[in-house]
């Protein structure tokens, strides 16, 4: 199983473009979130999902959009890029709530918006 | 948001040493987990915790959660180079949907 697959790796951003971060996962996972980490700060909820066509916001959701159409995929839009958008971003994906199986994470992508 | 204070932040020993990684918070949390991460990569689960009072071991990490389910601690037994890395902790409330809420937590060097 490839687990939690977040594309691109990489990506550097002007200030205004936008893009989005994409994640999927094959292990049939209904709890899905978006994190960003950054130096100093830890990893901080950006979105999340309970299941497919149910998302809400977590603590710093602003210039983020996200949806979730299908059970597998969770993208990360963002609309337009800021330079404190510069981050790792990490998706993760749960069995279930509650935290009992814990999370699997992506291995991110670094986002540089100059 | 739930807030999880991690100590110490840094921690650099030698090879053989014990230690203990803290995790606190005011709030009540369902579970308690703790990741590892390496440099470039994801966390990595290492653990869930979700009984007051439970106490796990994998090989030479002991992990405990409180009693009063709002702290935990890592404790790991005769460390190794291999033990290096950013250990996380993250606690998993009713808010957010169960989405975790992270500490800062602890870059640990393991010199040989």
């Amino acid at each position: 199983n490839a687990g939690v697959t977040q594309t691109p790796k990489f990506q550097v951003l002007k200030t205004g473009q936008s893009m989005t971060l994409q994640c999927a996962q094959d292990m049939n996972h209904e709890y899905m979130s978006w994190y960003r980490q950054d130096p100093g700060m830890g990893l901080r909820l950006i979105h999340y999902s309970v299941g497919a066509g149910i998302t809400d916001q977590g603590e710093v959701p602003n210039g983020y959009n996200v949806s979730r159409s299908t059970t597998e995929d969770f993208p990360l839009r963002l609309l337009s890029a800021a330079p404190s958008q510069t981050s790792v971003y990490f998706c993760a994906s749960s069995r279930t709530g509650g935290g009992v199986y814990g999370y699997t994470f992506g291995s991110g992508t670094r986002l540089t918006v100059v | 948001t739930q807030l999880l204070e991690q100590s110490p932040q840094f921690l650099s020993i030698q090879e053989g040493e014990n230690l203990t990684v803290y995790c606190n918070s005011s709030s009540v949390f369902s579970s308690l987990q703790w990741y590892r991460q390496e440099p470039g990569e994801g966390p990595v689960l290492l653990v869930t915790v979700v009984t007051g009072g439970e106490v796990k071991k994998l090989k030479r990490l002991t992990f405990q959660f409180g009693d009063a389910r709002k702290d935990s601690s890592l404790h790991i037994t005769a460390a190794q180079p291999g033990d290096t890395g950013l250990y996380l902790c993250a606690g998993a409330g009713s808010n957010s949907g169960y989405a975790l809420n992270f500490g800062k937590g602890t870059s640990l060097l393991v010199t040989p």
